[in-house]
């Protein structure tokens, strides 16, 4: 089984629009983190929010927010008012500990596309 | 504050060559981590290091090597390369502190060609 799905290969949004991007995890451990990076055409994973499992509330970064379902394995990205500079490929990640061991685990990306 | 600095950003070998790629993390971290990005496979861990010691390891071949020094700067070796080795390196750099810890920063990886 995946332990990070990203279900939207690609998608496309209009400028100044918010965009929600999809991110479901699995998982046994009760401490986990879960991060966002995005990826531009330059190669660079640029870290963009974190939400700690045991954080009460959803993580917010300027106009990146996660929503953060714990019940759901949920741990969706929210961008608000999308910018042309906001076209990339987005990676949702996991952190968990396997056998004492710090494991991370990346999704398969989806990739922005912001239309002026 | 530095952030993760990858060296060299961009390098082309022939087949049979080896190849070594450092990575510097942030000044206080103490782990190291190395992912292998191809457009087949998706980012895959290689290994991580965490005061000069391997932590952990994925599943790659024993021609992937790497270290850690006692400054935390990190090295990574492939032996003997494939044309299936060309992808992007990418080095993550952390305090190692436990997985409910926020941070955990990426350099601009080191782009490899094999010819």
């Amino acid at each position: 089984a995946q332990k990070i799905t990203q279900t939207q290969p690609g998608m496309f949004v209009q400028e100044k629009e918010a965009v929600t991007l999809d991110c479901t995890y699995d998982t046994s451990d009760p401490s986990y983190g879960l991060f966002w990076y995005k990826q531009p055409s330059s190669g660079e994973m640029i870290f963009l929010i974190y939400q700690g499992s045991y954080d009460q509330q959803n993580a917010t970064e300027g106009r990146y927010s996660l929503n953060f379902q714990k019940a759901r394995k949920s741990a969706n990205l929210v961008i608000s008012a999308s910018q042309l500079g906001d076209s990339a490929m987005y990676f949702c990640a996991m952190r968990e500990i396997d056998f004492g061991n710090e494991k991370l685990t990346f999704g398969t990306g989806t990739r922005l596309t912001i239309i002026p | 504050k530095a952030g993760v600095t990858q060296t060299p950003r961009y390098l082309i070998k022939t087949r049979g060559q080896q190849v070594t790629l450092s990575c510097s993390p942030i000044s206080g971290h103490r782990s190291v981590s190395w992912y292998q990005q191809t457009p087949g496979q998706g980012l895959q861990f290689l290994f991580e290091y965490f005061s000069e010691t391997q932590r952990n390891k994925g599943n790659f071949p024993g021609r992937f090597s790497g270290r850690q020094f006692s400054n935390s700067r990190s090295e990574m070796n492939v032996s003997t390369l494939e044309l299936g080795d060309s992808a992007l390196y990418l080095c993550a750099s952390s305090s190692g502190g436990g997985a409910n810890t926020g941070e955990l920063f990426f350099g601009e990886g080191s782009r490899l060609t094999v010819l």
